[in-house]
C-alpha cells in the first residue's frame, strides 16, 4: 500500500507570494492533519480534516488555510508568505478521527526568501 | 492535552537496549501514550501506542506503570540506524477537541557504533 504523498518536495518562494501544497493521504484513509515543523519551534498542528470537513485548527493566523476532496486528498494554502513561513509542512493520514495511529509523508521543505 | 517531559538526548552502543523514559504526571483518564520516531527531514513514524501496563509490537515494547504518570520506549539491541529523535505523546485520540498532536521537544538517540 503506497504511503502519504505530499507534493512538491521542495519550494522556494518569495516574501508576499502564495504557495499551496498537496497531500494525498493512504488509500482508505479520511482523516488528514497538517503540521509546520521548524527548528526553533518543532512540531506544530495546523489543521485537521476528516470527510472534507475541518475537524480542529491550531494557533496559525489566517494566512494559513486548507482543504479536503472527496477523494480525501487534501491542500493547503499559505497567502502573503513570509519570512518565518520556511519550514518543513508535514502532513499525516489516519484510518478515522482521531489519532490511534497517523501516517506522515516526507514534508515539503517550504523556503521563503 | 498532557504535557510531556523526557530527557533531550541520550547515547546507546550498538547492540545494547535502550529505555526512554517520559514523564506525564497530568495525564487524564481517556489518554492514551504514544511514541513517533522521527529523522531528518523526514515525518514522524508511529512506534507503538498503549495504555495501561505492557505493549510489544515488532520494533519496541512501552512500559506504563499502574498511575500512569510516565511510560518507557525500550528499543532491544539498537543499530545506528535507530539514532533518531523519538517524540512522547500523550492525550486522548477519539477527543473531538483534542486530536491535533502537540509534539514535545522529543529525545534525540544517537548511536554509537
Amino acid at each position: 500500500k503506497a504511503g502519504v504523498t505530499q507534493t512538491p518536495r521542495y519550494l522556494i518562494k518569495t516574501r508576499g507570494q502564495q504557495v499551496t501544497l498537496s497531500c494525498s493521504p493512504i488509500s482508505g484513509h479520511r482523516s488528514v492533519s497538517w503540521y509546520q515543523q521548524t527548528p526553533g519551534q518543532g512540531l506544530q498542528f495546523l489543521f485537521e480534516y476528516f470527510s472534507e470537513t475541518q475537524r480542529n485548527k491550531g494557533n496559525f493566523p489566517g494566512r494559513f488555510s486548507g482543504r479536503q476532496f472527496s477523494n480525501s486528498r487534501s491542500e493547503m494554502n499559505v497567502s502573503t508568505l513570509e519570512l518565518g513561513d520556511s519550514a518543513l509542512y508535514l502532513c499525516a493520514s489516519s484510518l478515522g478521527q482521531g489519532y490511534h495511529e497517523q501516517y506522515f509523508g516526507p514534508g515539503t521543505r517550504l523556503t521563503v526568501t | 492535552l498532557a504535557k510531556t517531559t523526557q530527557p533531550i538526548s541520550m547515547d546507546s552502543y550498538e547492540g545494547q537496549e535502550v529505555n526512554i523514559t517520559c514523564s506525564h504526571n497530568n495525564i487524564a483518564t481517556n489518554d492514551y501514550i504514544t511514541w513517533y520516531q522521527q529523522f531528518p527531514s523526514q515525518g514522524p513514524r508511529f512506534i507503538i501506542q498503549g495504555y495501561k501496563t505492557k505493549v510489544t509490537n515488532e520494533v519496541a515494547s512501552l512500559f506504563i506503570p499502574a498511575d500512569r504518570k510516565s511510560s518507557t520506549l525500550s528499543l532491544p539491541r539498537v543499530s545506528l540506524s535507530d539514532t533518531a529523535v523519538y517524540y512522547c505523546l500523550v492525550g486522548d485520540p477519539d477527543s473531538g477537541s483534542a486530536r491535533q498532536l502537540t509534539f514535545g521537544s522529543g529525545t534525540q538517540l544517537t548511536v554509537l557504533p
